[in-house]
């Protein structure tokens, strides 16, 4: 079946700290695979997204995820997290079927 | 007015009520998609339109009605729904229906007493 796992429900870093949010799939090919952030009372803004090419892909606000085929993961990263940055992160995947699968999220805390 | 809007953003409604949900687009997109994020759940897929036609409906119950009279605007009807749909809807649109960054509205959050 295909799915998308978010192993972390909630995380909490301090401000200036670096942050890995994890992302595991199934899927029997390599999909199409997007990382989105919700803030409060929003709807989903795209990150970044993985199609093909270099594992290591940039995104807006000074994110990047890195594809690992053998760990069927995409984790999200940021060197320096920001108040800013909290949020909900949720990881989602494409397999063509005209539809994204989304992993249930992560809710992101920043303490100052 | 930018991106993907919707009205209402706060929908409180009877059981026994009808009401529609309205999402309408400004990105000149060509697919326009309804998700349905309930608490502690992945988002749902609900319904795809693609060029105005339904392609997607992904086992959604009859009380749910969608309808999609132009390529910039996407209705959902909903009539004598149960507590258990309070959630946010979402909407979103892309330029085609798959392989391609969705951009989503800031949802309707629909509570049913």
């Amino acid at each position: 079946a295909q799915s998308v796992t978010q192993p972390d429900i909630h995380i909490t870093v301090s401000e200036g700290a670096s942050l890995e949010l994890r992302c595991n799939y199934s899927y029997g090919a390599t999909p199409y695979l997007f990382w989105y952030v919700q803030s409060p009372g929003q709807g989903l803004q795209l990150l970044l997204k993985y199609f093909s090419g270099d594992t290591l892909v940039q995104g807006i606000k000074g994110f990047e995820a890195e594809f690992k085929r053998s760990q069927s993961s995409f984790n999200l990263r940021k060197p320096s997290v920001h108040w800013s940055d909290a949020a909900e992160y949720f990881c989602a995947m494409d397999t063509g079927r005209r539809a994204l699968t989304f992993g249930s999220g992560t809710r992101l805390q920043v303490q100052p | 007015e930018t991106g993907v809007t919707q009205t209402p953003r706060h929908l409180v409604m009877g059981m026994t009520n009808k009401k529609s949900l309205k999402c309408e687009q400004h990105l000149g997109h060509n697919a326009m998609y309804w998700y349905k994020q309930s608490a502690k759940k992945p988002l749902e897929l609900m319904f795809v339109y693609s060029l105005e036609e339904r392609v997607e409906n992904n086992s959604v119950p009859s009380r749910f009605s969608p309808e999609c009279p132009n390529s910039s605007h996407l209705f959902l009807h909903l009539h004598t729904l149960q507590p258990e749909d309070s959630a946010l809807y979402l909407c979103a649109s892309s330029q085609g229906d798959s392989l391609n960054e969705q951009f989503f509205g800031p949802g309707t959050r629909l509570t049913v007493l």
